[in-house]
């Protein structure tokens, strides 16, 4: 079964400053996909953003951007001019490739806290 | 609007009375899945499907049961709750293609006394 290991447990940024988030998963497989989903207070869950394991190109969305490296099975998460309103549990997940006969599956990491002070 | 329903919010009960949780979808999806939240622990799955009257389990199914019967619908039975299950409950749902995401209903936040 595969893996997601955030060893982070928590994490704080200054507002405005960068922060990374590291994740580090284990797979036999050649083709998944990652995603990281932010949790704010609220409890929902919410998409920040994906890679597909055959693109090289690290994925961007706005201020958020990884830091994918398939070789060393790494997937950090990069906040860029961080702002009060990212505060929130960060979670990466893998999804195995789908299968006929039993689909994907997706596992999720333990979570990573994040505090943003003013 | 396109959402994941997801009831009750809140719910708090005894050992040993069965409950569902309902979970409902308006997008057509073929997979649904289940997790639950636990501080440390992440998200965990306990039971997908890929389709209907098709299901598996996931990493925690031990004292869970779920049906498919329609595509839109994927509830969550305990048949006889414990302590251990108190949890904050996660349905949700994707369609097929790797890279889709998944689309969260709002969580139910479970008391078994």
């Amino acid at each position: 079964a595969q893996t997601v290991t955030q060893s982070q447990p928590e994490m704080s940024v200054q507002e405005a400053e960068t922060v990374t988030l590291s994740c580090t998963y284990d797979t036999s497989e050649s083709d998944y996909y990652l995603f990281w989903y932010k949790q704010p207070p609220s409890r929902q869950m919410i998409l920040v953003i994906r890679q597909e394991a055959y693109k090289q190109q690290n994925a961007t969305e706005n201020r958020f951007s990884v830091n994918f490296q398939k070789a060393a099975k790494s997937f950090s998460l990069k906040i860029s001019d961080s702002q009060l309103g990212d505060a929130a549990m960060y979670f990466c997940a893998y999804r195995s490739p789908e299968k006929e006969t039993s689909g994907s599956r997706l596992t999720f990491g333990e979570g990573t806290q994040l505090t943003v002070n003013p | 609007e396109a959402q994941v329903t997801q009831n009750p919010r809140y719910l708090i009960t005894v050992t040993g009375k069965k409950l569902t949780v309902t979970c409902s979808q308006n997008m057509n999806h073929e997979y649904m899945s289940w997790y639950r939240q636990d501080p440390g622990l992440g998200l965990r799955q306990i039971y997908y499907s890929m389709n209907v009257e098709v299901t598996d389990k996931g990493d925690v199914p031990e004292g869970y049961k779920v049906s498919r019967k329609e595509k839109r619908n994927f509830p969550l039975i305990l048949e006889s709750p414990s302590p251990n299950q108190t949890s904050l409950y996660f349905c949700a749902s994707h369609r097929t293609g790797g890279n889709s995401p998944l689309h969260f209903g709002n969580g139910t936040r479970l008391t078994v006394t």
